[in-house]
C-alpha cells in the first residue's frame, strides 16, 4: 500500500492529452512539493517534473505538473508512442521523515 | 557527468544480510545539500524508498524498514552502502542507488535527480 495514491493505468491515442492524479495528505503533498518520475520499460526511473511544475533540462514541454492542496497531477499533452511508461509521483513526508511514492501509473498509447 | 553504480551479491539466503555498495563517479559525495540513498522495486511492482545518508553521516530511514536497515558512507572512496538484515523473499527486488538533492525553505524537498542502473537481488535458499 503506497502512501500516495495514483490510478494504476491511463491511456490515450497519439496526440491526445492524458492526466495522472496523485493524492496525498497534509503531511506530504499538502506541505511539500511534488516530483514526478518516468520509468521506461527495463530502465531506471528518470526525473520528469520537480517542485510541482518545473521541468529538468531536456524534458519536453509536453509534460507539465500542478499541485493543489494535498493533490497533484501530471499532464502529458500531444501523447506520443515513446511516452508509454510508468509514472510515479513522490514527495517528502514530514511524519515520519522520508520520501514517499505513489504506486505508479502505467500509461498506454493506444 | 555524475554516475552511480551498484555492486554486491545478486543472491542472498533467507535470514541473512543483504549488502550493497554504490560508487559515485564524476562528482564528489561531499557536496552540500546532497543526500545519497537507496530505493528498491520488487519485480512488477512500484518504487519503495529505503533511506538516505548525508556525507556527515546523518541518515533518514523508511519507518517500515528502519529496524533492519543501515546505510553508511565512505567519503574517502566516494561510496555509500546499504545493509538490510534478516531478509526474506519479500526483499527480492531491483535495488537502485540514487542522489537526492535537499531543499529546505519552509518546506522540505528531496529531488532524486540521479539514479544508478539498478541491481537485482534475489532472496532464495
Amino acid at each position: 500500500q503506497s502512501v500516495l495514491t495514483q490510478p494504476p493505468s491511463a491511456s490515450g491515442t497519439p496526440g491526445q492529452r492524458v492526466t495522472i492524479s496523485c493524492s496525498g495528505s497534509t503531511s506530504n503533498i499538502g506541505s511539500n512539493p511534488v516530483n514526478w518520475y518516468q520509468q521506461l520499460p527495463g530502465t531506471a526511473p528518470k526525473l520528469l517534473i520537480y517542485s510541482n511544475n518545473q521541468r529538468p533540462s531536456g524534458v519536453p514541454d509536453r509534460f507539465s505538473g500542478s499541485k493543489s492542496g494535498s493533490s497533484a497531477s501530471l499532464a502529458i499533452s500531444g501523447l506520443q508512442s515513446e511516452d508509454e511508461a510508468d509514472y510515479y509521483c513522490a514527495a517528502w513526508g514530514d511524519s515520519p521523515n522520508g520520501v514517499v511514492f505513489g504506486g505508479g501509473t502505467k500509461v498506454t498509447v493506444l | 557527468q555524475l554516475q552511480l553504480q551498484e555492486s554486491g551479491p545478486g543472491l542472498v539466503k533467507p535470514s541473512e544480510t543483504l549488502s550493497l555498495t554504490c560508487t559515485v563517479s564524476g562528482g564528489s559525495i561531499t557536496i552540500a545539500s546532497h543526500y545519497w540513498g537507496w530505493i528498491r522495486q520488487p519485480p512488477g511492482k512500484g518504487l519503495e524508498w529505503i533511506g538516505s545518508i548525508y556525507y556527515s553521516g546523518n541518515t533518514y530511514y523508511n519507518a517500515s524498514l528502519k529496524s533492519r536497515v543501515t546505510i553508511s558512507v565512505d567519503t574517502s572512496k566516494d561510496q555509500f552502502s546499504l545493509e538490510l538484515s534478516s531478509v526474506t523473499a519479500a526483499d527480492t527486488a531491483v535495488y537502485f542507488c540514487v542522489r537526492q538533492v535537499e531543499y529546505s525553505l519552509g518546506y522540505r524537498a528531496h529531488i532524486i535527480d540521479h539514479w544508478g542502473q539498478g541491481t537485482l537481488v534475489t532472496v532464495s535458499s
